[in-house]
């Protein structure tokens, strides 16, 4: 079974600042894929960033980027120059090949403090 | 390109009704997944249909069901309500869900069910 653990539940952040978002997950698959999603508070999931497993280089989406630690099976997301509207729910993501189903943590909700 | 839209928005109904929902996925998207968010259960997948053909089912009850259409609409049914049932319905959309190799799935707004 696939599991994927977000231990923040909530984090804060100043205007401008980085942050980072965790996120591990388990899987005895050797090849899926990590997204992760944003959900503001009209509820609307929108795709942050996604990265191919059997991808060692990390996807970058301007401001975004993650940390892919596969043997440690770990999926970080850093924010750089946080603005106000990355307040949101942010929700780690995995789904294995085949498969067309998303595996989601718990999420973590961001506040970009002014 | 239009997004996934999803009506109707918000629905009220009582315990043991019915209810339909409906998603029109993104124009040339073939792959349409459910799923329900609630607080206390969060994210959970519900099924995923392609070509009109169920393939990948959640761990939900048979009162949970689907279809989809030959334009690639899908509607979900929930039958007999229970107030557990109150939640966010998110449905998404992907080309070929993965058939040919990695694919993104794109969400609706949602539609919000609450039940009395």
């Amino acid at each position: 079974a696939q599991t994927v653990t977000q231990s923040q539940p909530e984090m804060s952040v100043q205007e401008a600042e980085t942050v980072t978002l965790s996120c591990t997950y388990d899987t005895s698959e050797s090849n899926y894929y990590l997204f992760w999603y944003k959900q503001p508070p009209s509820r609307q999931m929108i795709l942050v960033i996604r990265q191919e497993a059997y991808k060692q280089q990390n996807a970058t989406e301007n401001r975004f980027s993650v940390n892919f630690q596969k043997a440690a099976k770990s999926f970080s997301l850093k924010i750089s120059d946080s603005q106000l509207g990355d307040t949101a729910m942010y929700f780690c993501a995995f789904m294995t090949t085949g498969a067309n189903n998303l595996f989601f943590g718990t999420g973590t909700r961001l506040t970009v403090i002014p | 390109k239009a997004g996934v839209t999803q009506t109707p928005r918000y629905l009220i109904k009582t315990r043991g009704q019915q209810v339909t929902l409906s998603c029109s996925p993104i124009s040339g998207h073939r792959s349409v997944s459910w799923y329900q968010q609630t607080p206390g259960q969060g994210l959970q997948f519900l099924f995923e249909y392609f070509s009109e053909t169920q393939r990948n089912k959640g761990n939900f009850p048979g009162r949970f069901s689907g279809r989809q259409f030959s334009n690639s609409r899908s509607e979900m049914n929930v039958s007999t309500l229970e107030l557990g049932d109150s939640a966010l319905y998110l449905c998404a959309s992907s080309l070929v869900g993965g058939l040919a190799g990695f694919e993104t799935q794109y969400f609706g707004p949602g539609t919000r069910l609450l039940v009395l």
